[in-house]
């Protein structure tokens, strides 16, 4: 069974600095999607970034950055000039490409942004 | 667009009771529903799926059930609360057929059981 690991419970940046969180796992399939979700104190989970595992080239979404390291099932999530508004739970998440239905969650790192 | 929409946003209720939480999609059509669980500081729990009317997985065995009695309508039920149904609800669509796709997620509701 695939699981996901989320090792820093929690992590603190300052204001426009730059913070990686970490997510491993653990899968034998080839052919999966990697996801980070954030959900802010209003609790409602938005997705920030996506990555298939057959692309090599990482996913960037404006200031959000993967480091995807297939070999070493590790895919961590780099904040770039970090904001009070990115202040929130960062969860990793995973997805059988043979899957349309089960995501395996990680347990999330709660991100503090000190002004 | 889409949206979707869950209800009530908390919920307190005496162990025994029934529960009723509700989950709309507007927007679009035959998507895919889930039910999602959150304890406190953890992650989530997968615990209902749909991928269409009538049409209803359980991923974990346990005292709620779900319903999906129109094409965008999501129900998840209990007859009788226990005080580990406490947590907190999460309804979310995505498009069927594409397992890349994310998942949209309500603003979640509150529950205790007390």
């Amino acid at each position: 069974a695939q699981t996901v690991t989320q090792s820093q419970p929690e992590m603190s940046v300052q204001e426009a600095e730059t913070v990686t969180l970490s997510c491993t796992y653990d899968t034998s399939e080839s052919d999966y999607y990697l996801f980070w979700y954030k959900q802010p104190p209003s609790r409602q989970m938005i997705l920030v970034i996506r990555q298939e595992a057959y692309k090599q080239q990482n996913a960037t979404e404006n200031r959000f950055s993967v480091n995807f390291q297939k070999a070493a099932k590790s895919f961590s999530l780099k904040i770039s000039d970090s904001q009070l508004g990115d202040a929130a739970m960062y969860f990793c998440a995973y997805r059988s490409a043979g899957s349309n239905y089960q995501l395996i969650w990680g347990a999330g790192t709660k991100l503090i942004i000190k002004p | 667009s889409q949206t979707i929409h869950q209800w009530p946003a908390t919920l307190v209720q005496p162990v025994g009771s029934p529960l009723s939480l509700e989950c709309t999609v507007e927007g679009t059509s035959n998507p895919n529903l889930y039910w999602y669980r959150q304890a406190a500081g953890r992650g989530l729990q997968l615990l209902f799926y749909s991928v269409g009317i009538g049409q209803i997985s359980s991923e974990v065995p346990q005292n709620l059930s779900a319903s999906r009695p129109q094409d965008r309508q999501f129900i998840l039920s209990s007859k009788k609360l226990l005080l580990s149904d406490s947590g907190f609800y999460l309804c979310a669509w995505s498009w069927a057929l594409a397992t890349n796709e994310k998942l949209f997620f309500g603003s979640g509701t509150q529950l205790s059981v007390l």
